[in-house]
């Protein structure tokens, strides 16, 4: 079974900076997708950036990127210019790309992050 | 928005009672998954179905029964209500089983007393 390790319970980041958020997983799998969630105190989860396995190049989303490390089971995401909506839990989450196991997502435990003014 | 509606938002129950949460999707997406989220677990996957009357158990299944007998409605129930399962429920889609992404609705908040 897939495990997902997010190793931050909090982090906090000035308004402006830049902070990177870490997250491990564990899978004997070659293939898969690897998702960054990201949930407001509303408790809606918001799909932030996602990568697959198969490409090696990280996925950037305006002030949201990835650095995928395959060999090492790591992802981690980094946020630029921090602004106060970006105050949220984020949590990493992994799919498999095999159908026969629902592809359900595994999740990590979550980082809360703070964004100070 | 994913057309994901879940239903009661907020329910209110007493221990041993029935309790049934609604998801309904308007995206005719072929997968949907019931997620609970505790402090200090993340999400965790109670029950998903892979197609109507296609349903399957996830890593906390115990005590929780599905049933989808429509495409757009998935059914989760709680045949006797504890105490431990105080929690909140997400429902989630998919319109296939990899790559696309999996949209969430806004959570069910579920007190059993």
């Amino acid at each position: 079974a897939q495990t997902v390790t997010q190793s931050q319970p909090e982090m906090s980041v000035q308004e402006a900076e830049t902070v990177t958020l870490s997250c491990t997983y564990d899978t004997s799998e070659s293939d898969y997708y690897l998702f960054w969630y990201k949930q407001p105190p509303s408790r809606q989860m918001i799909l932030v950036i996602r990568q697959e396995a198969y490409k090696q190049q990280n996925a950037t989303e305006n002030r949201f990127s990835v650095n995928f490390q395959k060999a090492a089971k790591s992802f981690s995401l980094k946020i630029s210019d921090s602004q106060l909506g970006d105050a949220a839990m984020y949590f990493c989450a992994y799919r498999s790309a095999v159908e026969t196991s629902g592809s359900r997502l595994t999740f990590g435990e979550g980082t809360q992050l703070t964004v100070n003014p | 928005d994913a057309g994901i509606t879940q239903s009661p938002r907020h329910k209110v129950t007493e221990t041993g009672t029935p309790v049934t949460l609604r998801c309904h999707q308007t995206e005719n997406h072929r997968y949907m998954y019931w997620y609970r989220q505790d402090p200090g677990h993340g999400l965790r996957l109670i029950h998903y179905s892979y197609g109507v009357k296609d349903t399957d158990k996830g890593e906390v299944s115990d005590g929780y029964s599905v049933s989808r007998s429509k495409t757009e409605d998935f059914l989760l129930t709680l045949e006797s209500a504890t105490s431990s399962q105080t929690s909140v429920y997400f429902c989630a889609i998919s319109r296939t089983a990899s790559g696309n992404t999996i949209y969430f609705g806004e959570g069910s908040w579920l007190t059993v007393v």
